[in-house]
C-alpha cells in the first residue's frame, strides 16, 4: 500500500474564500483522485488528476470550483473556491497501488473542512 | 450513472455473532468489488476485495459475491466492539479499480 499524508487535517473558512488542500505520496503515481464526503453521506469521486494534464472531472464537478494542479508524481492540491457552506465535507486524496496483484485504492486521512 | 445500495443501517449486533453486510450494484458487467471501513472521523481502510463469485476468506472477514444476482456481502465473524464502524462497498466506476463508486454505507454497532 502507498503512505498517502494530506493537510491541513481540519479546517475553519469564511463563505467566499478559498483553500487549498495538499497531498503528498511516499511513491510515484501515475494517477491521483479526490473524493468528497459530505456529511452522513458516501464518498463521491470529484476528480482524477493527472501528471502532465488537466484532472479529468466528474459529472456535477468544474475545474473553476474545483482546479488542481498535479506538479509531479507523487504530490497533487485541490482548491476550494469561493467557498459556501455547503462545500463543507471531509475530502479525500487516494491513489491506487497494487497489492497482492491486484490493484486496489487507498486513502489519504482526510481534510475536514467547514465553511461557515 | 453506477449505483451501489447498501442497508443503511444502523446495524447492532452483540459481541461475539455474525455480522451480515449487504449490497446491491446496477452495473451487471462490473467484475471487482471492494469492502472498506470507516471509523468515525477516519478515511476509508480497505479491508476486502473480490472478483469471482463465492466466498473469500480473510481472517474473520467473508465476502461474498453473487454476479447472476448482482450481489456482495461481508460476513464478520465472532464480531468484536472494535468492528464497531461505517462499512462502505464499492465497485469501479470504469474498468478499473482506481475509480470507485460507494454505496451509502452500513454503521454495524456491536454490542458488549
Amino acid at each position: 500500500s502507498a503512505v498517502i499524508s494530506q493537510k491541513p487535517s481540519r479546517d475553519i473558512c469564511q463563505r467566499g474564500t478559498s483553500l487549498t488542500i495538499q497531498c503528498q505520496v511516499d511513491s510515484q503515481v501515475t494517477m491521483m483522485f479526490w473524493y468528497r464526503q459530505q456529511p452522513g453521506q458516501s464518498l463521491t469521486l470529484i476528480a482524477t488528476a493527472n501528471q502532465g494534464s488537466e484532472a479529468t472531472y466528474e459529472s456535477g464537478f468544474v475545474i473553476d470550483k474545483f482546479p488542481i494542479s498535479r506538479p509531479n508524481l507523487t504530490f497533487s492540491t485541490l482548491t476550494v473556491s469561493n467557498m459556501s457552506p455547503e462545500d463543507s465535507s471531509i475530502y479525500l486524496c487516494s491513489v491506487a497501488a497494487r497489492t497482492g496483484g491486484d490493484e486496489k485504492l487507498f486513502f489519504g486521512s482526510g481534510t475536514q473542512l467547514s465553511v461557515l | 450513472q453506477k449505483e451501489v445500495e447498501q442497508n443503511s443501517g444502523p446495524l447492532s449486533v452483540p459481541e461475539g455473532a455474525i455480522a451480515s453486510l449487504n449490497c446491491t450494484y446496477s452495473d451487471r458487467g462490473s467484475q471487482s468489488f471492494f469492502w472498506y471501513r470507516q471509523y468515525s472521523g477516519k478515511s476509508p481502510e480497505l479491508i476486502m476485495s473480490i472478483y469471482s463469485n463465492g466466498d473469500k476468506e480473510d481472517g474473520r472477514f467473508t465476502a461474498q459475491l453473487n454476479k447472476a444476482s448482482q450481489y456482495v456481502s461481508l460476513l464478520i465473524r465472532d464480531s468484536q466492539p472494535s468492528d464497531s464502524a461505517t462499512y462502505l462497498c464499492a465497485v469501479p466506476l470504469s474498468g478499473s479499480a482506481r475509480q470507485l463508486t460507494f454505496g451509502s454505507g452500513t454503521q454495524l454497532t456491536v454490542l458488549p
